[in-house]
Formats: structure tokens, C-alpha cells, sequence
């Protein structure tokens, strides 16, 4: 199975919005709503932050949505803060080969 | 509040067999609504998920990592192991263990990782 392809990094400024991509194939992304989005800060485990393509779990921000068209999900995070900066990964289900999980190759979220 | 906590050598040798141990408190590796899961992140690298399994025993591995990957589980000790064979300077990663939420294929619960490095 093939890592889903996210851009590697992405910046914006304080208060702006960005989008951090996530393509796949109808295998994954495409063919289930079991996307989800993982924040990570340097040293730290990742931390779950989308899940079911655009359901925050109790505690996030709701800055952070998701959305998916296709076979590419989407997160958006909104009025970007310093806390903001850190690496992003997707997730998904795949049935391909083995019933599994599949994650994104990471983007790195820089806030300038 | 659950915990996991990953245990085993820091450094193994080349063409050894590496094994992890996942300790789980504060809840029950019993529960017929998660998986328990290995994933690893190479410095500097992303995340790759190594495999899962169910407290039952059946499991599901990474199909890059099957032929060398055997994950097993103890529930009378409320733990989950990885044994990772054969391996090389390329298996030389932070390894996590976490649970996995059958209902919508997420990891929600991580434990801190550990470092392995494989080196002579």
C-alpha cells in the first residue's frame, strides 16, 4: 500500500487559514469516510485532531475542519496561531491488499 | 485515564529480531471496541503503520512488513507485543503503540514511543 500524498510543507501568517491536502485512491481516501488528521509537535506522539473526514474529537479547536471531495481530504485551520506550527498527517482506512491503515507522508505547518 | 507504555531494547543488532512490549492501564485491552496498533516514524520521517490486532489474537499487518512483523497480544497481562525480524539500519525508528477505535479506523490513545536503533 502507498502513502497517501500531502504537500510537503505549507505557511501562513498569524490569523490567516490554510489547507493541507491529502490525496489517495478510491481504495482509501475515496471509497471511505474514515479520514482522519493527526497533529504532531516536535518529540511529542501525534495528537488525534479530524476523524470520520470533518469530526473534531472533544477538546479541539473547532479552527480545525475537515472536508473531502473525491479522493482527496482536506484540513483547514483557521485563524492560524504560533501554537499552530507543527507536522500534519492524514490517515485513512484502505482495503487494499490487507484491510489496514494507510497515513500521509506529513506536511510541516510553518506560521511565520 | 488510559495509558500505554512501550518497553524492550533502545538498540539491537543487525539481522536480529526486534520486540516491543505495550503495557495498557487504566482500561482493558479486552474491549471488543478496539484494536491495538504499532506504528513507527524514522527520524525525521513520517508516520507508517506496522499492523494491529484484536483481543481475540487476529491481526492485520502492513503488507511492506508482514513477511518479518508478528504482533501478539496477552490479555491476562493487559498487553500487546511486536517482534520485528531480520532487521537493518532502515528499521531504526521511534515505535509507538496505540489503540485503535474499531468504529472509525483512528488511533486515540498513543503512548509516548521509543527509540530503537539498529547498529552493531
Amino acid at each position: 500500500q502507498s502513502a497517501l500524498t500531502q504537500p510537503a510543507s505549507v505557511s501562513g501568517s498569524p490569523g490567516q487559514s490554510i489547507t493541507i491536502s491529502c490525496t489517495g485512491t478510491s481504495s482509501d481516501v475515496g471509497g471511505y469516510n474514515y479520514v482522519s488528521w493527526y497533529q504532531q509537535h516536535p518529540g511529542k506522539a501525534p495528537k488525534l485532531m479530524i476523524y470520520d473526514v470533518s469530526n473534531r474529537p472533544s477538546g479541539v479547536s473547532n479552527r480545525f475542519s475537515g472536508s473531502k471531495s473525491g479522493n482527496t481530504a482536506s484540513l483547514t485551520i483557521s485563524g492560524l496561531q504560533a501554537e499552530d506550527e507543527a507536522d500534519y498527517y492524514c490517515s485513512s482506512y484502505t482495503s487494499s491488499s490487507i484491510p489496514g491503515v494507510v497515513f500521509g507522508g506529513g506536511t510541516k505547518l510553518t506560521v511565520l | 485515564q488510559l495509558q500505554l507504555q512501550e518497553s524492550g531494547p533502545g538498540l539491537v543488532k543487525p539481522s536480529e529480531t526486534l520486540s516491543l512490549t505495550c503495557t495498557v492501564s487504566g482500561g482493558s485491552i479486552s474491549s471488543s471496541s478496539y484494536y491495538w496498533g504499532w506504528i513507527r516514524q524514522p527520524p525525521g520521517k513520517g508516520l507508517e503503520w506496522i499492523g494491529s490486532i484484536y483481543y481475540s489474537g487476529s491481526t492485520y499487518y502492513n503488507p511492506s512488513l508482514k513477511s518479518r512483523v508478528t504482533i501478539s497480544v496477552d490479555t491476562s497481562k493487559n498487553q500487546f507485543s511486536l517482534k520485528l525480524s531480520s532487521v537493518t539500519a532502515a528499521d531504526t525508528a521511534v515505535y509507538y503503540c496505540a489503540r485503535l477505535l474499531k468504529t472509525a479506523i483512528i488511533f486515540d490513545y498513543w503512548g509516548q514511543g521509543t527509540l530503537v536503533t539498529v547498529s552493531s
